[in-house]
């Protein structure tokens, strides 16, 4: 199967510091990978496209100096939440299709951030 | 605009029955996939089941079927002999051609009783 992971799992961060979350394809490589975040009993708003060697493409209304994503290899991207305020408080999930087979997502467990 | 439209925020079911979760969505697209995804209480998204737009016959897996109807632009999620295992969040899910990007629906909650 198709295994996406997270990490960290879970962090908890003080108002205007930077955090970092990374999203790794561990069996296969992934050329795009997608950021979500999730509200609490809310559906998954995608945030931005990865793209490895170049630069991330972001829904409208997505800070993208607030959330920088770099796609460093084909198995890495990372979401860097910058100068996180409370309201960044929320569960980050990042999915990404397997290369060759992009019809079918898999999703990594997620991150919950919270921002005191 | 592609939009996914789940009608039922909650739904539950006995044990061992069977349940129907209704989804449609809207494209102009000829050629897509959709797919229903289930959340757990531990927020890990799971693959439940996919079809292709093209494919007349509804895919099946396991106790999980769909009845997709493209001309109504239906999709609906049928869940036989439910166990309590089941109970979840489950987003229907459309996938926009040539972009990869997946557009969900809102969820329904599903509660499976003893």
């Amino acid at each position: 199967g198709a295994v996406v992971s997270q990490h960290p799992s879970r962090v908890i961060c003080k108002s205007g510091t930077s955090v970092k979350i990374e999203c790794r394809s561990l069996d296969f490589q992934a050329t795009t990978m997608f950021w979500y975040r999730q509200f609490p009993k809310q559906s998954l708003m995608l945030m931005a496209t990865s793209n490895e060697g170049s630069k991330a493409t972001y829904e409208q209304g997505v800070e993208k100096d607030k959330f920088l994503i770099n796609h460093a290899s084909l198995t890495l991207s990372t979401l860097t939440v910058t100068s996180a305020h409370p309201e960044d408080s929320s569960f980050y999930i990042c999915s990404a299709p397997r290369e060759g087979y992009t019809d079918t997502q898999y999703f990594g467990p997620g991150t919950r951030l919270t921002v005191l | 605009a592609q939009t996914v439209t789940q009608s039922q925020p909650e739904m539950s079911v006995q044990e061992a029955e069977t349940v129907t979760l209704s989804c449609t969505y809207d494209t102009s697209e000829n050629n897509y996939y959709l797919f229903w995804y289930k959340q757990p209480p531990s927020r890990q998204m799971i693959l439940v089941i996919r079809q292709e737009a093209y494919k007349q016959q509804n895919a099946t897996e396991n106790r999980f079927s769909v009845n997709f109807q493209k001309a109504a632009k239906s999709f609906s999620l049928k869940i036989s002999d439910s166990q309590l295992g089941d109970t979840a969040m489950y987003f229907c899910a459309f996938i926009v051609p040539n972009t990869d990007k997946l557009i969900f629906g809102t969820g329904t909650r599903l509660q499976v009783f003893p």
